[in-house]
């Protein structure tokens, strides 16, 4: 079952703690996205990757970090230097008839 | 810049109600219009891609067309399990053929049964 796994669901953070998101797809897509959601706003890219071993800074990657070890993981970190961290982080990848974008799940972090 | 923006922000129709979304946009060079669906705390579920003005597509009750500056997402007789934020996005070539999708803020559908 080809798809794209977000964990956790959930995230608690204490302030000036590290979290990191995990991404991974089976999908055998090149290309991984990470997003940001918050209400009201559309979907603001944080990072993306187009191969292994490389990836570059999307419109809002102040606080983060990512890797791309392997293509079906693109973890993102979520430093303490980011200073709003609450929202809804959506990974992606792209691929398919249309070359379109699939999307995970999402993970919903909170900081406490 | 590109631009991407959606109207109306929010939508109640009763069910039975036919209606359209709106999503205009502003980019150098058009490759391609995406509409997504989403519903409330789950990522966006793909539905069409449109490439050139004059083109439509349709999946049951939804139709998608697409002019020289807008889309429009036509909704016919819905029903409640319609019910979702529907987003459109263009991609936009950031550097060497790196790819991103700029987003509307999308419409929050309600449909009243």
């Amino acid at each position: 079952d080809g798809g794209i796994t977000q964990s956790p669901k959930y995230l608690f953070r204490k302030e000036g703690q590290n979290v990191t998101l995990s991404c991974e797809q089976n999908l055998n897509h090149d290309a991984m996205y990470w997003y940001r959601q918050d209400p009201g706003q559309g979907l603001r890219l944080i990072y993306y990757s187009q191969i292994v071993n490389d990836f570059q800074k999307g419109d809002i990657a102040e606080g983060y970090s990512v890797s791309r070890e392997k293509k079906e993981s693109f973890p993102l970190t979520v430093t303490s230097a980011q200073k709003n961290p609450t929202a809804f982080y959506l990974c992606a990848s792209r691929g398919g008839n249309f070359n379109e974008q699939f999307f995970g799940p999402g993970t919903r972090l909170t900081v406490l | 810049e590109d631009q991407v923006t959606q109207s109306p922000e929010a939508l109640r129709l009763q069910e039975g109600e036919s209606s359209s979304l709106n999503c205009s946009y502003t980019v150098s060079g058009l490759r391609g219009l995406f509409w997504y669906r989403q519903d409330p705390g789950k990522g966006p579920e793909f539905l069409f891609t449109l490439y050139s003005a004059g083109e439509e597509k349709e999946k049951e009750r939804l139709k998608a067309t697409l002019t020289k500056k807008e889309s429009f997402l036509h909704i016919t007789a819905p029903k409640p399990e319609d019910s979702a934020t529907y987003l459109c996005a263009v991609p936009t070539n950031v550097n060497f053929g790196n790819e991103k999708l700029t987003f509307g803020t999308g419409t929050r559908l309600t449909i009243i049964p």
